[in-house]
């Protein structure tokens, strides 16, 4: 399986301010990309899916760049829920030599600060 | 709750112990993966079912490990002799086989495993 990176961070952010993260993977031929939220010792719940035309929900914005094989997330006017590790996810379908397992970053850890 | 459920949610044993986890998939899900999670880090693949079928398995799982479905409900994932390196986050996920790799997986909360 290959890599997916992120800045592990954290990320100390002032409430109300815009935060931006990015990720970048290793396997050209992945297939589907993901950002899923994990809030401390629980389960990693999914946020959003990213689609090469970017895709918005709410505050959360989300851009999959193929050619520079990176993707972005960009939280507007942050909240103090916000806090969170930040999971960037790729599913590398069968050219990753197997099925649909998911491939995840070590997470991008964000405080939101009052 | 129709969620992914897992049993048992922590679990103490003594280095050299078998231990056995359940995971129950969302209701008419028929894929189903297990992943570890150790602090710090992102999960990471372990195997994947669909329906009773293992499909795949990952070079992390050592021989030590086993995982079933025999019915293609509910899966167990046994760990035989456990080392202290075994001490982790264990999730369980399903999603639903609609033709293709967007099938958003879903997770169960997990069992952490201590190894002492």
């Amino acid at each position: 399986r290959k890599e997916v990176e992120q800045d592990p961070g954290p990320f100390n952010v002032p409430e109300g301010a815009t935060v931006a993260f990015n990720c970048t993977y290793s396997n050209s031929a992945s297939q589907s990309f993901f950002w899923y939220r994990q809030d401390c010792r629980k389960e990693p719940k999914l946020l959003m899916s990213v689609y090469s035309s970017g895709n918005e929900d709410g505050r959360f914005t989300a851009q999959l760049n193929r050619a520079s094989q990176y993707i972005s997330l960009l939280i507007r006017d942050s909240k103090l829920s916000d806090s969170a590790t930040y999971l960037c996810v790729v599913n590398e379908g069968h050219s990753g030599g197997g099925a649909d397992g998911l491939t995840f970053g070590k997470g991008t850890h964000l405080i939101i600060q009052p | 709750d129709t969620g992914v459920s897992q049993d048992p949610r922590h679990k103490i044993t003594k280095r050299g112990q078998n231990v056995t986890f359940r995971c129950d998939p969302i209701s008419e899900h028929n894929r189903l993966y297990w992943y570890r999670q150790t602090l710090g880090q992102g999960p990471e693949f372990l195997t994947y079912f669909q329906n009773e079928a293992q499909l795949e398995k990952s070079r992390l799982l050592s021989d030590r490990f086993s995982a079933e479905r025999p019915k293609g409900s509910f899966s167990t994932l046994e760990i035989q002799r456990t080392e202290q390196g075994d001490s982790a986050m264990y999730l369980c996920a399903s999603s639903e086989l609609a033709g293709g790799p967007t099938d958003t997986q879903y997770f169960g909360p997990g069992t952490r495993l201590t190894v002492l």
